[in-house]
């Protein structure tokens, strides 16, 4: 069974500060990885996923995340955020195979100061 | 194409009743699910389904009963509600079951629902 640690329940940044939320997990078979964003009173939408190839992928809206197989990190960034980017993100795993079902974590509450 | 429409947005039940959340799709998905979202517990899974007819227990699956007849329609039904049931919940659906294949899960808007 796969399980999903957000280290950090709020994050509090200024507008255009660089911002880092941390995402580890728990498996033992081989994963694929999920950013989803839930902007307030929305349902959830998926910001970028890792299935295989390339380490550091890239979602929508200027955010980026990468994939640490021996750290089993699936830490998301932004260089430089905004007030819009004020939300709920959740990070969520799934084995890779055919049954495996979705695992989120408890999200972190990205907050955008000016 | 709507997506994945929820309904009702808003509902408030006393203890007891019953009641009949809302949930379709039009993208042909094979795999629907049901979530609940309670504050600093993340989403949670109720009961999914990969197909019609084919419906599963997922974490947290007591209290709700759920049946899939057609591809589209996903009802989750709260039996004898209870304050405990408070909460946002979500519809979900995807391709294929949970992310076997990456597939992402598009969800809807949310239900909330308030048991006094």
């Amino acid at each position: 069974a796969q399980s999903v640690t957000q280290l950090d329940s709020q994050v509090p940044v200024f507008e255009e500060a660089p911002v880092e939320l941390r995402c580890n997990y728990s498996s033992s078979v081989s994963v694929y990885l999920f950013w989803y964003v839930q902007y307030p009173n929305q349902g959830l939408q998926l910001l970028l996923k890792y299935l295989s190839g390339s380490t550091l992928v890239k979602g929508i809206n200027g955010f980026e995340a990468e994939f640490n197989k021996s750290q089993t990190s699936f830490h998301l960034r932004k260089p430089s955020v905004h007030i819009s980017d004020t939300a709920e993100y959740f990070c969520a795993v799934s084995g890779q195979g055919g049954s495996e079902k979705l695992v989120f974590g408890k999200g972190t509450k990205l907050t955008v100061n000016p | 194409n709507a997506g994945v429409t929820q309904t009702p947005k808003f509902q408030v039940l006393k203890t007891g009743q019953s009641m009949t959340l809302q949930c379709a799709q039009d993208m042909n998905h094979e795999y629907m699910s049901w979530y609940r979202q309670d504050p600093g517990m993340g989403l949670r899974l109720i009961h999914y389904s990969v197909g019609a007819g084919i419906t599963d227990q997922g974490e947290v699956p007591n209290g709700y009963n759920v049946s899939r007849s057609t591809t589209e329609d996903f009802p989750l039904r709260l039996l004898s509600a209870a304050p405990s049931q408070t909460s946002v919940y979500f519809c979900a659906s995807s391709w294929a079951i949970g992310t076997g294949g990456g597939y992402e899960q598009y969800f809807g808007p949310g239900t909330r629902l308030t048991v006094t």
